[in-house]
């Protein structure tokens, strides 16, 4: 079982809708949840970093993490042309180093 | 806002040769990394260095490689004798170094290697 799953996607949606993205994971150790927002050629951007369970809202972007089901999500409101990317979820247990899901694609179309 | 920078953007290389990919991690951090990405692939962790030593190396990160800091400001990744396998992007990312500090990543280094 790999570490971190994401599905790859693409998700295609169009302008305005509600996105959801979604990870899980096997290493109940892993303690702190990142997303990264990739654009094509461009680095990983830090988006969202929350630790243990719960939600974590930022603007139009919200993070929730279900340390029991081993699940993390992103869920993206009012979805912009801008935010086609790909998005990657991350983990780790505190010093360590993180752990990437292979990202999802995203396309939001106007 | 500060941000870590990566030179070049892109290097070609033929197999066999050395190549340096070189990062200036944001000012004030303390840690800092290499991670890669195949095309098509997750980003993996290659190297953290802390203190002017490695403090940790995945198993990819072999004979082949090498980590430096030169200088107060350049962190520099060397990959010896490249390999075919060895093209993707080389990101650099930086730290505060405070626990679970996220990272800042550079933009990369496209390596492709002939």
């Amino acid at each position: 079982q790999k570490e971190v799953e994401q599905d790859p996607g693409p998700l295609s949606v169009p302008e305005g809708a509600i996105v959801s993205l979604n990870c899980t994971y096997s290493n109940s150790a892993f303690q702190y949840f990142m997303w990264y927002r990739q654009y094509s050629r461009k680095g990983p951007e830090l988006l969202m970093y929350t630790y243990s369970s719960g939600n974590k809202e930022d603007g139009r972007f919200t993070a929730q993490v279900d340390k029991s089901s081993k699940y993390i999500s992103l869920f993206i409101r009012d979805s912009q042309p801008s935010d086609s990317a790909s998005y990657l979820c991350a983990m780790n247990s505190g010093y360590s180093t993180l752990t990437f899901g292979k990202g999802t694609m995203l396309l939001v179309s106007p | 806002e500060p941000e870590v920078t990566q030179t070049p953007s892109h290097q070609v290389t033929q197999m066999g040769q050395e190549v340096i990919l070189r990062c200036v991690p944001i000012s004030n951090h303390l840690y800092f990394y290499w991670y890669r990405q195949i095309l098509g692939q997750k980003v993996e962790f290659l190297v953290s260095f802390y203190n002017n030593e490695i403090s940790e190396k995945s198993e990819i990160f072999d004979d082949q490689f090498s980590v430096e800091r030169p200088d107060g400001s350049n962190f520099t990744l060397k990959i010896r004798s490249t390999k075919l396998e060895d093209s993707a992007m080389y990101f650099c990312a930086s730290s505060p170094g405070l626990e679970n500090s996220p990272l800042h990543f550079g933009n990369g280094t496209r390596l492709t290697v002939t």
